[in-house]
């Protein structure tokens, strides 16, 4: 089952704006990560933000997790064509101990309009 | 990093055939490799646990006699595709996990096609 949702399920804008996705999730975690997937190709991690983090950044992207809420959110900045792809996080497996399996999301489809 | 390949990449095959696909790790040594299935614009779903030395487990709902999967080495894992139906086709994932740095890695995938 699906431990985690996202919001936008699709969110298009223009090149140079920000991108902001959302993700929330069920269960106590650890730590969260995000990854990139274009169409049809595999995935590409992008970022892991810990429980006793609260906010990270790489490049432009930043990531924040709000464990009292279960949710984070990803904010790419002064997005770009090439940045278009579904965003999906994931959690470690919550079904008992040492699966280290990740759940997904639902994902977010970002299209950037060049 | 880590490599995890996949093969083949894509595949086309009649119903009722087997399919094969391969997952290696090739630079790390991987007890534990994960199987997830995605269909079309949906979010990836985890379908079995794959252990080296061991019988694999598998999430509820994935039939075992159908799914077949075999880790007979620390660098490959196998998932065979038993009597291949059209609703089987998907895109299949496969993931490692290396130990050593507490990491899990990802393949690039296979599109498997049931005509």
């Amino acid at each position: 089952s699906q431990q985690g949702e996202e919001d936008p399920q699709a969110l298009s804008i223009q090149e140079g704006e920000n991108a902001t996705m959302n993700c929330s999730y069920k269960t106590s975690i650890n730590n969260l990560q995000w990854y990139r997937q274009n169409s049809g190709r595999g995935l590409v991690h992008l970022i892991l933000i810990r429980s006793n983090e609260r906010e990270k950044h790489s490049g432009r992207l930043r990531v924040t997790l709000d464990t009292s809420k279960k949710s984070s959110s990803l904010l790419i900045t002064a997005s770009r064509a090439a940045d278009t792809a579904s965003y999906f996080c994931a959690t470690p497996s919550p079904r008992g101990t040492g699966r280290r399996a990740l759940t997904f999301g639902s994902g977010t489809r970002l299209q950037v309009q060049p | 990093g880590a490599v995890v390949s996949q093969h083949p990449s894509r595949v086309i095959c009649k119903s009722g055939t087997s399919v094969k696909i391969e997952c290696r790790s090739l630079d790390f040594q991987a007890t534990t490799m994960f199987w997830y299935r995605q269909f079309p614009k949906q979010s990836l779903m985890l379908m079995a646990t794959s252990n080296e030395g061991s019988k694999a487990t598998y999430e509820q709902g994935v039939e075992k006699d159908k799914f077949l999967i075999n880790h007979a080495s620390l660098t490959l894992s196998t998932l065979t595709v038993t009597s291949a139906h059209p609703e089987d086709s998907s895109f299949y994932i496969c993931s490692a996990r290396d130990v050593g740095v507490n990491e899990q890695f990802f393949g690039p995938g296979t599109r498997l096609t049931v005509l």
